[in-house]
């Protein structure tokens, strides 16, 4: 069993649409949660950072992390065209920068116009 | 502001032959790293140098190699390619240790890389 576990898609939804990416992990020592956003052809960039449980939103985006389920969650509101893109969950247990991310496989959505 | 530059960003190469991708980033991070992305395989870690004269193995190390030229550099090589390395790699560095958002990668563009 991998220790993060990324539904690959693709996800396909219309534009305007309300957006959920999900990651499940089994190491509970894992305490510092992101999301990557990547285009096409291009590298991966942050998207959100978040520590332990709860929300933090960004303008549209909105990162939900629950400690207790091991499960965290990207909402998208009022999805663009622009948000088309892969997604990559990451984490760690700790703040350092000398300690690997453990990465889930990445969901491909598409936003139909 | 250029991040982390990586070359070449595309190349082709035949079984048997050899070629360095290079990696340099401006950020004054500490920690570099080498990943290869592949269809729903997601990002892999190759070898990491948590710090300039250390390099250290990933999950999938074998027919790789890595210098750590400097600070700023960091560089992957392929002695004998092989089909199976035909691939995406991404070059990342991270912050130093124990600032805020430290665990941080920044990433490259990518080198798209077919071996033959």
């Amino acid at each position: 069993q991998k220790e993060v576990e990324q539904d690959p898609g693709p996800l396909s939804v219309p534009e305007g649409a309300i957006v959920s990416l999900n990651c499940t992990y089994s190491n509970s020592a894992f305490q510092y949660f992101m999301w990557y956003r990547q285009y096409s052809r291009k590298g991966p960039e942050l998207l959100m950072y978040t520590y332990s449980s709860g929300n933090k939103e960004d303008g549209r985006f909105t990162a939900q992390v629950d400690k207790s389920s091991k499960y965290i969650s990207l909402f998208i509101r009022d999805s663009q065209p622009s948000d088309s893109a892969t997604y990559l969950c990451a984490m760690s247990a700790t703040n350092f920068g000398n300690e690997k991310l453990t990465f889930g496989t990445g969901t491909r959505l598409t936003i139909i116009p | 502001n250029a991040g982390v530059t990586q070359t070449p960003k595309f190349q082709v190469l035949k079984t048997g032959q050899s070629m360095t991708l290079q990696c340099a980033q401006d950020m004054n991070h500490n920690s570099m790293y080498w990943y290869r992305q592949d269809p729903g395989m997601g990002l892999r870690l190759i070898y990491y140098s948590a710090s300039e004269g250390t390099t250290d193995k990933g999950e999938v190390p074998n027919g790789y190699n890595v210098s750590r030229l400097n600070k700023r550099e960091f560089s992957l090589r392929l002695e004998s390619a092989a089909p199976s390395q035909t691939s995406v790699y991404f070059c990342a560095s991270r912050a130093n240790g124990g600032s805020s958002g430290a665990n941080v990668l920044t990433f490259g563009a990518g080198s798209r890389l077919t071996v033959l």
